[in-house]
């Protein structure tokens, strides 16, 4: 019973440099979602998927990309790290509605 | 002006006692309202979930909507040191299909000594 499953939990980037954060589901959810959680700022959505193949900008998506190839998988790419960038990244799915389920995290520090 | 604003605490209180959380909003057309509740180095689990103005209870939380004054709060009886967390309010203008539309407090960082 995974749930939603996020790798890696820990990272440190240098500037520019590329990774792609990973985030699996085994519940079959349709719908799942990119955030970001900054102190003192709440979580603040970066992309989101409503299926396979179907992805839309949230709140702030700049210097973020993401895929949806399958129901299972929605990895975040992020191309040219900045320090601005440093965050905790978590990943959540839903069936309908806003019940979100989430992942346990990856804190990126970019450098 | 933020849309949703939330005291992020942090609180600290002795076991046993009766905790009061709360939210305040703008937007007059949010009609769902959610407590999440965040545990160390974890993502949020959704705590409690209602629809517009009223109480709704669970165990030792009670959940409550002022829509008038559009004022949240989530209280919590008995309160025991595993609910020790941060407390996220959440709301949206409509049940929508996808969770898209979510608008987050900052949170609140809650501590209960033992």
């Amino acid at each position: 019973n995974a749930g939603v499953t996020q790798t890696p939990k820990f990272r440190i980037l240098k500037i520019g440099q590329s990774m792609t954060l990973q985030c699996a589901q085994d519940m079959n959810h349709n719908y799942m979602y990119w955030y970001r959680q900054d102190p003192g700022m709440g979580l603040k959505l970066i992309y989101y998927s409503v299926g396979a193949g179907i992805t839309d900008k949230g709140e702030v998506p700049n210097g973020y990309n993401v895929s949806r190839s399958t129901t299972e998988d929605f990895p975040l790419r992020l191309e040219l790290a900045a320090p601005s960038q440093t965050s905790v990244y978590f990943c959540a799915s839903s069936y309908s509605g806003p019940k979100l389920f989430f992942g346990s995290g990856t804190q990126l520090s970019v450098l | 002006q933020k849309e949703v604003e939330q005291d992020p605490g942090p609180l600290s209180v002795p076991e046993g006692a009766i905790v009061s959380l709360n939210c305040t909003y703008s937007n007059s057309a949010f009609q769902y309202f959610m407590w999440y509740r965040q545990y160390s180095r974890k993502g949020p689990e959704l705590l409690m979930y209602t629809y517009s103005s009223g109480n709704k209870e669970d165990g030792r939380f009670t959940a409550q909507v002022d829509k008038s004054s559009k004022y949240i709060s989530l209280f919590i009886r008995d309160s025991q040191p595993s609910d020790s967390a941060t407390y996220l309010c959440a709301m949206s203008a409509r049940e929508e299909t996808s969770g898209s539309r979510l608008t987050f407090g900052e949170g609140t960082q809650l501590t209960v000594n033992p």
